[in-house]
């Protein structure tokens, strides 16, 4: 069983509010990923890091998302000014080496944008 | 650009039987091909996976066939379970450590009992 712990489980927010959620990768892993799956099931990748260094991201769209992984702390995803297409099923997703290695995914954080 | 893409989309078989699941790829490069299956409302888990260099991997009741030629790959479910109801992803992976994964579209499997 997965020990990818995020938070909150679901996330309603008003178009152009923030939505911001977290992740808590299992014990040991140094690299967490951060996928969108949309309403189709699409996997959307969004962001890695390595310990607290990014390692790969899209082009976050007019930057309205933003990601963190400090140390000692929860990673997180934030989005700044909400939309409704980014409603959508946010998976936090951690390994000890890389994708090449077992993804471990959290519950996800279900964002609904009215 | 769906650099992995799966097929069909849906796919109702009895119990007992074989589901066959198809999936195919693009890019070369790619040297490891893990299947996630998700349940309603769950997360995606490792169900199996396999890397280029052996053409089949099975694990139980669960079989990948590899064609690295074609670029082609299959997920086989014998004797399948109302509890394999689920959607299965094809994901494929360059490595490395700033390596991702590229998800297929899924396909949706239903046993009937």
């Amino acid at each position: 069983n997965s020990k990818v712990i995020q938070t909150p489980r679901y996330l309603v927010k008003g178009q152009g509010q923030k939505a911001k959620m977290r992740c808590i990768p299992e014990k040991g892993h140094p690299v967490v990923f951060w996928y969108q799956q949309n309403k189709n099931n699409e996997f959307k990748f969004l962001i890695n890091f390595q310990n607290q260094e990014v390692l790969q991201q899209i082009d976050m769209t007019e930057k309205r998302f933003s990601a963190e992984c400090p140390s000692n702390s929860p990673c997180s995803l934030e989005i700044q000014s909400s939309e409704a297409g980014d409603s959508a099923l946010y998976l936090c997703a951690s390994s000890l080496q890389g994708s090449a290695e077992t993804l471990y995914f959290g519950s996800g954080t279900r964002l609904t944008v009215l | 650009q769906q650099q992995v893409r799966q097929s069909p989309q849906s796919l109702t078989v009895w119990e007992g039987e074989t589901a066959i699941l198809n999936c195919s790829y693009e890019d070369s490069t790619f040297d490891y091909f893990p299947w996630y299956w998700q349940f309603p409302r769950e997360s995606p888990a490792l169900l199996i996976a396999i890397r280029p260099v052996s053409n089949k991997k099975e694990d139980g009741r669960f079989t990948i066939f590899f064609n690295k030629r074609e670029k082609k790959l299959s997920l086989h479910i014998t004797d399948s379970q109302p509890g394999d109801s689920a959607t299965y992803f094809c994901a494929a992976n360059t490595g490395g450590l700033s390596g991702k994964l590229t998800f297929g579209e899924g396909t949706q499997v239903t046993v009937i009992s």
